[in-house]
Parts: structure tokens; C-alpha cells; sequence
């Protein structure tokens, strides 16, 4: 069976300053993962998916096979970084079903 | 290009009832996903629809249901509500690529369903 646990319910870092969101995964094959991310007021959307190797806003997350991680991370955190923040993986070729962890609020402080 | 829509927006409906959630696929997507989120929780995989079939299904009762049409919209339908039904339900669309794997997910802005 897959798990996506993301530890940390609540976080909240002051403006400049670095941040990591963590997600840990178990699942035995090869999954694809994904970072969501929800803005007050506005729908769910794709932040970045680690196939792509994209930084997005300053986000950047490294797939760790050995650590089954996927965590989330920017160097200077900025106000409008605060929404909640959903770590999801997809099982090899699932027709993209995905499977979500439970979010993480990030508030970052002015 | 327009993004998903979903209706209703909210809606309210006693236990025994049964409900019809409507979604509008995003232009040029064929694949359709319906997922439950309650509150403080992740969304959970209902199931997915392409080509009007279901194509996937997660850890959902059979009254869940649901139907894709031949303009890719989609309709989740839920009998014999209960209390615990009360969440937020969100559609998703993609684009079926090569290999069965599916481009990135759009979701729509949810509806919230409250059973009384």
C-alpha cells in the first residue's frame, strides 16, 4: 500500500527566512510525486511534480529514494508563500490517481 | 481556455437523501477525477472516468457513482447519504498522454456537501 505523510499540520517561519516542508512516502515502486498547493480563497493547484525538476516561485524539492522524502524547501520565504501545502504521489501508471498527505498550513510572518 | 467548474457551490441535504454533483472538464481534457476531502484532511481518490468509463476507484462504497459524457463533463452522484459524507468534493481533469499515464491534474473549486 502507498502513505503520504506530511508530519507537520502547522509551520510558520518569518519573511527571509528558509523553509522546508516535509513529505515522506512509502511505496515500493516507482511513484511520481507532486506538491500542491492551496491559496486562501482559491482552488487547489500544482506547484511543481519532481519529473519536471522545475523551481517554481523559489520552491524546489529533490526526490530521495532512499529516504522515500520529497520535501519542499525555499531559501527566503515570502508573505504570499502562506497557503496550505499538500505533498501527493502518483503509483507508476495509475491513470493519475493521486494520493494526497494530510497538508501542512505555512503562515510566514512579516 | 477555460478551467474546471464545478456545481453547486454548496449545498445541504439530510441523511437518506441523494445527491448530483456536476463538473466541466477543462478544454482538451478527456479524464475526469473526483476526490473527497474532509475537513483537515487530504483529498481522497473517489474515482476517475475516461472515455465514459470508470477507470479507477478507490476505497468508496457503491453509492458513489458517477458518469462522464461525450463533452468529458462528469457527474458524481452519491445515494443513501450519510453523515459522514459531509466534505468537500472536487473534480479534476487531465489529458490521457501515451503509456496510460496522464498529463498534470486541474482541479475545480470543490463543492461543499453538508448532510444534516
Amino acid at each position: 500500500a502507498q502513505r503520504v505523510t506530511q508530519p507537520e499540520k502547522l509551520l510558520s517561519v518569518f519573511k527571509g527566512a528558509p523553509v522546508e516542508l516535509k513529505c515522506n512516502y512509502s511505496y515500493s515502486g516507482s511513484p511520481e510525486l507532486f506538491w500542491y498547493v492551496q491559496y486562501s480563497r482559491q482552488r487547489l493547484q500544482l506547484l511543481l511534480r519532481h519529473i519536471s525538476r522545475e523551481s517554481i516561485k523559489g520552491f524546489t524539492a529533490d526526490l530521495n529514494k532512499g529516504e522515500t522524502s520529497f520535501h519542499l524547501k525555499k531559501p527566503f520565504a515570502q508573505e504570499e508563500d502562506s497557503a496550505m501545502y499538500y505533498c501527493a504521489l502518483i503509483r507508476g501508471s495509475t491513470l493519475g490517481r493521486l494520493y494526497f498527505g494530510r497538508g501542512t498550513q505555512l503562515t510566514v510572518w512579516p | 481556455e477555460t478551467g474546471v467548474t464545478q456545481s453547486p457551490t454548496h449545498l445541504i441535504k439530510t441523511r437518506g437523501q441523494q445527491v448530483t454533483l456536476r463538473c466541466s472538464s477543462q478544454s482538451g481534457h478527456n479524464t475526469v477525477s473526483w476526490y473527497q476531502q474532509a475537513l483537515g484532511q487530504g483529498p481522497q481518490f473517489i474515482f476517475q472516468y475516461y472515455r465514459e468509463e470508470e477507470n479507477g476507484r478507490g476505497n468508496f462504497p457503491p453509492r458513489f457513482s458517477g458518469l462522464q459524457f461525450p463533452n468529458y463533463s462528469s457527474e458524481l452522484n452519491v445515494n443513501a447519504l450519510e453523515l459522514d459524507d459531509s466534505a468537500l468534493y472536487l473534480c479534476a481533469s487531465s489529458r490521457l498522454v501515451g503509456g496510460g499515464l496522464t498529463d498534470t491534474q486541474y482541479f475545480g473549486p470543490g463543492t461543499r456537501l453538508t448532510v444534516l
